[in-house]
């Protein structure tokens, strides 16, 4: 099995609501990420995480909250964002980030911001 | 800096034309090079992982091939469902824990 799953798969929110994204994977996989992706570019890394220990933070905007309970789920809380967030959030997992191991991303949820 | 341009940016291709679809490279050493196929707004699905200059992988009606420059996605008597974008993703030695670098892709269109 290799998925890797996302809630919600659509968000609107204001620029002033408060609202998360969460990811999941039962891979065993110890490492797990997040990406923006704006139409018809591809994904950029925002940021990774390594046995639940931020690994990569790619001078993300402060309104972006990352958080890893546990190995198997990964957060992106959301606070005061700019309508230029509006994108496809993608989650991903690897067996690891020493080695090369390939990703295996989650649908994405679409966040429109108004 | 490491870079990866794909080509072309777009290929419309009618159903049973074979083509190939092309990613170039520039990174200082090589630890594997990835394909992954994307539907419209959904995320990136694996294909392959290709790790040495010579080497080929296969699935169904795609084949990867991998040179010390390029990388080619052959599709042989493409269907319809073929129609997607191709992203092509390098880990390179001074990557480290950033992992991947994208090309911008192809967006291929199969015609019945």
């Amino acid at each position: 099995d290799t998925e890797v799953t996302q809630t919600p798969k659509h968000l609107v929110m204001g620029m002033t609501n408060k609202k998360s994204l969460k990811c999941e994977q039962h891979m065993g996989h110890r490492a797990m990420y997040w990406y923006k992706q704006k139409a018809k570019k591809p994904p950029e890394l925002m940021f990774v995480y390594s046995y639940e220990k931020l690994s990569i933070n790619e001078s993300v905007p402060s309104r972006f909250s990352p958080e890893c309970p546990n190995s198997s789920l990964l957060n992106l809380h959301l606070h005061a964002l700019q309508p230029e967030d509006s994108a496809l959030y993608l989650c991903a997992s690897s067996h690891g980030i020493l080695r090369t191991y390939e990703q295996y991303f989650g649908p994405g949820t679409r966040l429109t911001v108004t | 800096e490491d870079q990866v341009t794909q080509s072309p940016e777009a290929l419309r291709l009618q159903e049973g034309e074979s083509s190939s679809l092309n990613c170039s490279y520039t990174v200082s050493g090589l630890r594997g090079l990835f394909w992954y196929r994307q539907d419209p707004g959904k995320g990136p699905e694996f294909l392959f992982t290709l790790y040495s200059a010579g080497e080929e992988k296969e699935k169904e009606r795609l084949k990867a091939t991998l040179t010390k420059k390029e990388s080619f996605l052959h599709i042989t008597a493409p269907k319809p469902e073929d129609s997607a974008t191709y992203l092509c993703a390098v880990r390179a030695s001074s990557g480290s824990a950033r992992q991947l670098t994208f090309g911008s892709g192809t967006q291929l269109t199969v015609l019945p």
